[in-house]
């Protein structure tokens, strides 16, 4: 069965820390994202990568960074937590080359930044 | 660029009940159209899709149907149980060439009482 898994389900932070989200997809996926959703607003795009060491900003990068040095390993850091961030925090994945778009989620990280 | 207006929810329904969720898109061309679904606690994943103008996409006892002339992508059902209490998107490419890019609406809340 495909699998997208992200590292904590919940997670408490401070404002100021450095906050890491992970994401491993088992796949062998090209594409991977970082969206996150907030009630109302749907889901965002914050960055995405196409290929190891690539990455695209999405429509919301500011405050955000990420990190793919491996094909099945897509990271979200947060330099220096604030509490919009508060969030959930969605990953997913999709193959290369095709029209169908078809994306692949992990369960979201929902974070709290006090 | 492309996006999607979809209404906005709660909808509440009685078991047994039909199911309507409009989906409005503005774009260029006739890109795919998407339902994701996500149920409580979880990702998304994909609940349908439609590919052309006029094609009708279905799983799960849910249909859209795409429509040029209205520019619409409404979701049904004809009659809903408690299991399909979730909230659900509406999805496209944000532009033509956009890869496995996808554009969300604001997500419906569904909620289905006994």
């Amino acid at each position: 069965d495909v699998k997208v898994t992200q590292s904590s389900r919940y997670l408490v932070k401070r404002t100021g820390e450095k906050v890491f989200l992970e994401c491993v997809q088992d796949m062998d996926h090209e594409n991977m994202f970082w969206y996150r959703q907030d009630p109302g607003l749907g889901l965002r795009l914050i960055y995405f990568s196409y290929d190891v060491k690539m990455k695209e900003k999405g429509d919301i990068p500011e405050g955000y960074s990420v990190s793919r040095e491996k094909k099945e390993r897509f990271s979200l850091i947060l330099e220096s937590a604030s509490t919009n961030q508060t969030s959930m925090y969605l990953c997913a994945s999709s193959p290369a080359g095709t029209r169908n778009n078809e994306q692949f989620f992990g369960p979201g990280t929902r974070l709290t930044v006090l | 660029g492309n996006s999607v207006t979809q209404m906005e929810g709660p909808v509440t329904l009685s078991e047994e009940a039909f199911l309507t969720i409009n989906c409005t898109y503005t774009a260029t061309g006739y890109p795919s159209l998407f339902w994701y679904v996500q149920y409580p606690g979880e990702g998304l994943q994909l609940l349908l899709k439609a590919t052309k103008a006029d094609d009708k996409g279905s799983n799960k006892g849910f249909e859209a149907t795409y429509r040029k002339e209205t520019t619409s992508f409404h979701l049904e059902k004809g009659s809903v149980q408690v299991s399909d209490s979730a909230v659900y998107f509406c999805a496209l490419p944000p532009r033509n060439n956009a890869g496995n890019m996808l554009t969300f609406g604001g997500g419906t809340r569904l909620m289905v009482k006994p």
